[in-house]
């Protein structure tokens, strides 16, 4: 199985500062044959599912906000939130879907300083 | 839009079968582009995946729950299921059925999740 271990496991931040969360991966997530990183965000609000921010470790999903950016290859990947909102309050969950089991990070907490 | 609403007993007793089903509106689960996934969460911790299957029946399991898990679909009802059998008090969670957006033949993420259900195991 690959490991996802994301750091750190809490954080706060004022309003309008950055916000970086790390992901490591027990092994490439990188698909050679078509060069796609096979890593993915999500944000999840208390009492909400789960919702998809980036797929392709770096592409956002339609409607997700610009200053929600991924970035990172092969095994460090990283979520940088540019100007943190009071809206951004949540836990986020590297997951990769390089391979099954497709195995999730264990969370952050992004709370507000 | 596609939607997903979970549906299921919200407890079960020790040693029985959990068992849920998935309704798809606004979309097709017979779609060749989609997986169709349940996913869980204990109160209070992190996400756990449990599988997926496809509109032909092909199914695809977590190792750690293979032993206990069946997954079906129904292209009729434009539902798929989740049993879980033996359930303990560890089975107690937050279960999510979730599509996975295929890319073209490789996995993809889970852009679309149902609300969830909480699925408490107890006597």
């Amino acid at each position: 199985d690959i490991v996802m271990t994301q750091s750190p496991d809490s954080l706060a931040v004022s309003l309008g500062e950055r916000a970086t969360i790390n992901c490591k991966s027990s092994q490439s997530v990188l698909y050679r044959s078509n060069n796609k990183n096979y890593l993915a965000w999500y944000q999840q609000k208390p009492g909400q599912p789960p919702k998809v921010l980036i797929y392709w470790a770096s592409t956002r999903e339609s409607g997700v906000p610009d200053r929600f950016s991924g970035s990172g290859s092969g095994t460090d990947f990283t979520l940088t939130i540019s100007s943190l909102q009071a809206e951004d309050v949540a836990v986020y969950y590297c997951q990769q879907y390089y391979s099954t089991p497709i195995t999730f990070g264990q969370g952050t907490r992004l709370e507000i300083k | 839009q596609v939607q997903l609403q979970e549906s299921g007993p919200g407890l079960v007793k020790p040693s029985e079968t959990l068992s849920l089903t998935c309704t798809v509106s606004g979309g097709s689960v017979s779609s060749g582009s989609y997986y169709w996934s349940w996913i869980r969460q204990p109160p209070g911790k992190g996400l756990e995946w449990i599988g997926y299957i496809d509109y032909r029946g092909s199914t695809n399991y977590n190792p750690s729950l293979k032993s206990r898990v069946t997954i079906s679909v129904d292209t009729s009802k434009n539902q798929f299921s989740l049993k879980l059998s033996s359930v303990t008090a560890a089975d107690t969670a937050v279960y999510y059925c979730a599509r996975v957006h295929l890319g073209g033949d490789y996995l993809g993420a889970f852009d679309i999740w149902g609300q969830g259900t909480m699925v408490t195991v107890s006597s």
